[in-house]
């Protein structure tokens, strides 16, 4: 059964017109990640919350939103998305003490 | 800081074992982690290792810590094709939410 599930898994919008991706979990887990990975690199984390608390990245662009309405869902809001946004973003969950587990993942491309 | 590094590609031949390497920098790791990711998909938690342990063995996958040398590695044995991905190391440090990652390292089996 999927734990952390991703829709849609792959996205396409215009440059400059906003989008948002979704992650949901049935694990409860009270910790949500948003990660940026780009071809042929390493995750790079976006921001995560901790239960409500949102806790964002220094480098992470204005561009770049997010909200959790509820302790299952989560997403990520692009409001203008530039071509150098293209990547996977990978939707990860965490329980307190345990490990981090990922997402499927959602391929977005900007035309 | 955080600092972690994998070496790029390995080839190896089907039923051979194949050694993945990833060196740290940061001793307050708590939690040591590999993860396998195949094309166009999430990333697969495979297994971890607590910081006081020197090896763990979990049917074809051995990991092996060297705290001293601050170095991580995984063995796979009896390489099959379906292992063909890029695996990468992360760390988790004591009282962080967030996980470190290596660049990855992509293994292509050769039946």
């Amino acid at each position: 059964d999927a734990m952390v599930i991703q829709n849609p898994r792959y996205q396409v919008t215009q440059f400059g017109k906003p989008v948002t991706l979704s992650c949901s979990q049935t694990l409860n887990h009270n910790v949500m990640y948003w990660y940026q990975q780009k071809s042929s690199q390493a995750p790079k984390l976006l921001f995560h919350y901790y239960d409500k608390d949102f806790n964002n990245e220094a480098d992470t662009p204005d561009n770049f939103q997010s909200r959790r309405p509820n302790t299952s869902f989560c997403f990520l809001d692009i409001r203008s998305p530039g071509l150098g946004d293209a990547a996977m973003y990978l939707c990860a969950t965490r329980e307190q003490g345990d490990t981090q587990y990922f997402g499927p993942g959602t391929r977005l491309t900007v035309l | 800081g955080e600092d972690v590094e994998q070496s790029l590609f390995l080839s190896v031949r089907e039923g051979d074992s194949s050694v993945i390497n990833c060196t740290y920098t940061d001793s307050s790791s708590t939690y040591l982690y590999w993860y396998k990711q195949e094309p166009g998909a999430g990333l697969q938690l495979l297994t971890y290792i607590f910081s006081n342990m020197d090896m763990k063995q979990d049917q074809r996958l051995t990991v092996l810590l060297n705290k001293k040398d601050k170095h991580l590695s995984l063995r796979i044995a009896d390489t099959q094709t379906g292992d063909s991905a890029i695996y990468f190391c992360a760390e988790r440090l004591y009282g962080n939410n967030r996980l470190a990652f290596g660049k990855g390292n992509q293994v292509v089996v050769i039946p």
